[in-house]
């Protein structure tokens, strides 16, 4: 069966210092990922996938199927940053996706 | 444009009261999904539908249930509400290209006492 695990429920960190949101998957096939975003008071929007490589809000994630993990990392937080974070998977084939249990991030003044 | 429309934003239900979440998306996506999000729970699939008359169960249907009569609408019924079914009710459609291009509603929040 497919999984996301999102072993951080919260997530505290001051503003300016490194970030890191864990994602975790299980997964036999090929899998598609996707970090999601939801500001207080709005709705989930797509923030990055892994197979477009890039740089959003200046977070990046790499897919590391040796350890079946998808990493949502930014260099320096801002308190803008603060959010609910969700990783999802798109299993092949399948026509839905599955969610992890969503991270809050807290950035620090 | 107005992408996923849902109503209500909130409501309070009394136990064994049934009501109707709408749902409406103007982007003629055949993709539409209904998701519940608990606290610490992360968003849990409720049920989908791929199409106009095609409809199929989620993670955790039980207590609900879903038509999809027309491309746009994909409203969710709750027969008899109970405490359990408290939570916030999120719609999201895409279309056939590709899974990453989920647009979600605003979100249903709901108390059930």
């Amino acid at each position: 069966a497919q999984r996301v695990t999102q072993p951080e429920k919260l997530l505290s960190v001051f503003k300016g210092a490194p970030v890191e949101l864990k994602c975790n998957y299980s997964y036999s096939g090929s899998p598609e990922l996707f970090w999601y975003v939801q500001y207080s008071r709005q709705r989930l929007q797509l923030l990055l996938r892994h197979i477009s490589r890039e740089s959003i809000k200046g977070f990046t994630a790499d897919l590391n199927k040796g350890e079946t993990s998808f990493h949502l990392k930014k260099p320096f937080a801002q308190e803008e940053d603060s959010a609910m974070y969700y990783c999802a998977l798109a299993p092949q084939g399948a026509q839905k996706l599955v969610f992890g249990q969503g991270t809050r991030l807290t950035i620090n003044p | 444009n107005a992408g996923v429309t849902q109503t209500p934003k909130f409501r309070i239900l009394k136990i064994g009261q049934s009501m109707t979440l709408q749902c409406t998306q103007d982007m003629n996506h055949n993709y539409m999904y209904w998701y519940r999000q608990d606290p610490g729970m992360g968003l849990k699939l409720i049920y989908y539908s791929v199409g106009a008359g095609i409809t199929d169960k989620g993670e955790v249907p039980n207590g609900y249930n879903v038509s999809r009569s027309t491309t746009e609408d994909f409203p969710l019924r709750l027969e008899l509400a109970a405490p359990s079914q408290t939570s916030v009710y999120f719609c999201a459609s895409r279309n056939s290209r590709g899974l990453y291009g989920y647009t979600f509603g605003s979100g249903t929040r709901l108390t059930v006492v």
